[in-house]
């Protein structure tokens, strides 16, 4: 059965970069089946995706925060990255990684992450 | 980009009746609909895929329809676990895009 589990700082200052990484257990990030994915959720909204990665490297980012993401694979640990830059109190969320599946769109995100709070705060 | 509005925003019922929410997409999605099932704290759970098809251990109390624009989850008699928020989502391959919406609140009466 494949697990995600998001690992990074809880607190991060504004202007810097937010660092997360998902490690993938019971299953392979370098699976051509599947799309990695990174969602956030502001206290007390709604979820807002944030962008997915392929095995390849291939990346599909949400263009409101297109100028500041960047996701990476390491497909040698079995994780996928997110690097948030010049984060405000904004960026403060809960913060989950999830499955996908490639290619037809019909599927949904079937495997979530717990999901992990980061707070921007000086 | 694709705009998905969810109706109503809060659904207050008691346990037993049928609940019936709704996702409305700004443009056709074709089936390629999901609705997921969140509860305070924890992650979001992927109830329905393919608009109809339930997700891998999803109890029969929980339907999915419809197609192109308009789409409904039902669940057909409610359980205390039920109260939570639903979302529904769609993933388009070109513009590759993901959008949710924003939510219903299903709430005991």
């Amino acid at each position: 059965q494949v697990q995600l589990q998001e690992s990074g700082p809880g607190l991060v200052k504004p202007s810097e970069t937010l660092s997360l990484t998902c490690t993938v257990s019971g299953g392979s990030v370098s699976s051509g089946s599947y799309y990695w994915s990174w969602i956030r959720q502001p206290p007390g909204k709604g979820l807002e995706w944030i962008g997915y990665i392929y095995y390849s490297g291939s990346t599909n980012y949400n263009p409101s925060l297109k100028s500041r993401v960047t996701i990476s694979v390491d497909t040698s640990k079995n994780q996928f990255s997110l690097k948030l830059s010049s984060v405000t109190a904004a960026d403060t969320a809960v913060y989950y990684c999830a499955r996908d599946k490639s290619g037809s769109p019909k599927y949904g995100m079937d495997v979530w992450g717990q999901g992990t709070t980061v707070t921007v705060s000086s | 980009e694709i705009v998905l509005t969810q109706s109503p925003a809060t659904l207050s019922l008691s346990p037993g009746e049928r609940a019936t929410l709704s996702c409305r997409a700004s443009q056709s999605v074709s089936s390629y609909l999901a609705w997921y099932q969140q509860k305070p704290g924890q992650a979001p759970r992927l109830l329905i895929y393919d608009a109809s098809n339930r997700a891998t251990g999803i109890p029969a109390r929980f339907s999915g329809s419809g197609s192109g624009t308009d789409f409904t989850l039902t669940i057909s008699s409610l359980e205390p676990e039920d109260f939570a928020v639903y979302y529904c989502q769609q993933r388009s391959n070109w513009p590759p895009r993901v959008t949710f919406g924003q939510g219903t609140r299903l709430e005991i009466k």
